[in-house]
């Protein structure tokens, strides 16, 4: 149980494009995910916490306009990364927290995005 | 704000050999202590973890314990196998918001 789906797994685009990033609880609702950042030999670095039905909370110095985070149900989050720059390429992760775990939380596989 | 420090950075054992990783925080308030296996290219994913009404946890051949008077915990694998061999990061729970602090990661490598 407790497993977390992305899509796609890795993704190329061009600078200035705008790329979707899906995240599923496929056993189990989630009212809250989670998006990540990370960098190579770096530790998840939090971006947003994204809650069903409302607007996502960005972290400090994550852009909201240029990171669209969308939770329309309790299995699908996406983050859409809008007008790509090369800097923006990264190992994106996500995460979702089972109803009535206040802790827990369960992670998918990431997202490769690489910007040329 | 709650603050984790993990080491060490690189850990290399030989096969069979058991391997430690420790992690000290900050908030004597903490209550939730996860371990996470990262293999390369991949999301993490929870190995093992531990509550603070609890000293040690097993589960086969990983095994947690904490030190709630020394705020500190450890990840136990023994008799290693290559299979191992990956980031293991800890964590701990922000109680004021429930997000996870992560500690800097450590890469274990399993000597064949």
């Amino acid at each position: 149980g407790a497993v977390v789906s992305q899509h796609p797994s890795w993704v190329i685009c061009k600078s200035g494009t705008s790329v979707k990033i899906e995240c599923r609880s496929l056993d189990f609702q989630a009212t809250t995910m989670f998006w990540y950042r990370q960098f190579p030999k770096k530790s998840l670095m939090l971006m947003a916490t994204s809650n069903e039905g409302s607007k996502a909370t960005y972290e400090q110095g994550v852009e909201k306009d240029k990171f669209l985070i969308n939770h329309a149900s309790l299995t699908l989050s996406t983050l859409t990364v809008t007008s790509a720059h090369p800097e923006d390429s990264s190992f994106y992760i996500c995460s979702a927290r089972p109803p009535g775990l206040a802790n827990e939380q369960y992670f998918g596989p990431g997202t490769r995005l690489t910007v040329t | 704000g709650e603050n984790v420090e993990q080491h060490p950075s690189t850990l290399s054992v030989q096969e069979g050999d058991s391997a430690v990783i420790k992690c000290t925080y900050s908030d004597s308030a903490s209550n939730y202590f996860p371990w996470y296996k990262q293999e390369l290219g991949k999301g993490p994913q929870l190995i093992i973890d531990i509550r603070s009404n609890v000293g040690e946890k097993k589960d086969q051949r990983i095994a947690v314990t904490l030190n709630k008077t020394a705020k500190h915990f450890s990840l136990h694998i023994t008799e290693t196998q290559p299979e191992d061999s990956a980031v293991y990061f800890c964590a701990v729970i922000d109680d004021s918001n429930y997000q996870l602090i992560w500690g800097a990661g450590t890469k274990l490598i399993i000597k064949p």
